[in-house]
């Protein structure tokens, strides 16, 4: 059982650049967050899904894309970086209440 | 807009010195406050759920207690391992999934 598993780690993007952060839990948990954390701010939701198929736009939506294609599975995309999401960025996901957590991927864009 | 307020920003105690992390909130119905632990590099380890008003929960040296405005988590007897950022949420009723994150309190335990 690994839980919340978010890749890559670290990462450097280029102004105007692409990726996608990838996330997948192995818990069946209906529920899936981005959020972004950054310094002296608290996290920030960027967006959610309730379920497979099913997205919505949290707080700072913005710049990203997601997509739910299976239960499993919950990629965040970034199209045309800008130094603005220079971050942290964190995948959770929940069955009931009480947030699992990856460990982040730490994107800088120069 | 809902709010969350921590303090202190950062706490610095000896080994075996009690005291309490406060989390102040503002919230259009509460649906719930969380407690989190996040260590350096890792993302925040869920703590407790408290759901109203006069509600407590434990967890070995961490005890989370709530009043209609703000929350706080006591430490017990603190030892060098419960050096962590706790981060304080709350979740607005009515369906909202967002969770709003206070900054949170760096606590450093000396031994």
């Amino acid at each position: 059982n690994a839980g919340v598993t978010q890749t890559p780690k670290f990462r450097i993007l280029k102004i105007g650049q692409s990726m996608t952060l990838q996330c997948t839990q192995d818990m069946n948990h209906n529920y899936m967050y981005w959020y972004r954390q950054d310094p002296g701010m608290g996290l920030k939701l960027i967006y959610y899904s309730v379920g497979a198929g099913i997205t919505d736009k949290g707080e700072v939506p913005n710049g990203y894309n997601v997509s739910r294609s299976t239960t499993e599975d919950f990629p965040l995309r970034l199209e045309l970086a800008a130094p603005s999401q220079t971050s942290v960025y964190f995948c959770a996901s929940r069955l009931y209440y009480g947030y699992t957590f990856g460990s982040g991927t730490r994107l800088t864009v120069v | 807009e809902d709010q969350v307020t921590q303090s202190p920003e950062a706490l610095r105690l000896q080994e075996g010195e009690s005291s309490s992390l406060n989390c102040s909130y503002t919230v259009s119905g509460l649906r719930g406050l969380f407690w989190y632990r996040q260590d350096p590099g890792k993302g925040p380890e869920f703590l407790f759920t408290l759901y109203s008003a006069g509600e407590e929960k434990e967890k070995e040296r961490l005890k989370a207690t709530l009043t209609k405005k703000e929350s706080f988590l006591h430490i017990t007897a603190p030892k060098p391992e419960d050096s962590a950022t706790y981060l304080c949420a709350v979740q607005a009723s009515g369906g909202n999934e967002k969770l709003t994150f206070g900054t949170g309190t760096r606590l450093t335990i000396i031994p």
